[in-house]
């Protein structure tokens, strides 16, 4: 079966410093790979996607960036974080043909 | 500019009770609606509808989609306590062309509270 893991689960960092926060799946070939950042309160706003190694599309523009050097890894980063950037990051994966997507646990990043 | 719209914001009921969360949308290239549960963590799927006026049921949960009106319904019969979470509603959609990726837009979600 399918798994979905990410880390940190928690992480509070000062404004300016650097980000970087993993996900993996496990149990499944070429999955499309989501980052979503949700604000308290609010729905899932989706920031890039990626269909393939080194395939990532963007789409809020931002100080974030994200990159997935390997098949099932998706890491997304920043070089200066903003007091903005707080909130619940969640990676997510879908195989093809399929419109569901599965959520890992998620990051709950606050920046200070 | 898609658009997914759920109602009502927030809904605190007693156990036993029924309940309705709704979710209207405006989206281009609309491929499906789903429904998500989120407690504190990360949103675990419940349900995908293609097609509308065919029931999807899962023991006490059972979700509806009117292509027509652009609008699904989720319903929860004898509600408890462990129901209590936020429910989210998706639409999925085709990112690109040519690709296999395809975008979910969210709601802002139901948060429900089930009192004992």
């Amino acid at each position: 079966s399918q798994t979905i893991h990410q880390w940190p689960a928690t992480l509070v960092q000062p404004v300016g410093s650097p980000l970087s926060l993993e996900c993996t799946v496990e149990g499944t070939s070429n999955p499309n790979l989501y980052w979503y950042r949700q604000a308290a309160g609010r729905g899932l706003q989706l920031l890039f996607y990626s269909i393939g190694i080194d395939q990532i599309s963007s789409e809020v523009p931002q100080n974030l960036s994200a990159s997935r050097p390997q098949d099932r890894q998706f890491i997304l980063s920043s070089k200066k974080l903003l007091l903005s950037d707080s909130g619940f990051y969640l990676c997510a994966w879908r195989s093809g043909g399929r419109d569901e997507q599965y959520f890992g646990p998620g990051t709950r990043l606050t920046v200070t | 500019e898609d658009k997914v719209v759920q109602s009502p914001l927030s809904l605190v009921v007693h156990e036993g009770d029924t309940v309705t969360l709704n979710c209207s949308y405006e989206v281009t290239n609309f491929r499906s609606l789903l429904w998500y549960k989120q407690e504190k963590k990360a949103p675990t799927f419940l349900f995908m509808l293609t097609s509308s006026g065919i029931e999807k049921k899962s023991g006490r949960l059972s979700s509806i989609l009117d292509k027509k009106e652009l609008f699904s319904i989720l319903n929860i019969t004898a509600t408890q306590t462990g129901d209590s979470a936020v429910y989210l509603c998706a639409v999925a959609r085709d990112l690109i062309s040519s690709g296999s990726a395809r975008q979910l837009t969210f709601g802002s979600g139901t948060q429900l509270t089930v009192l004992p």
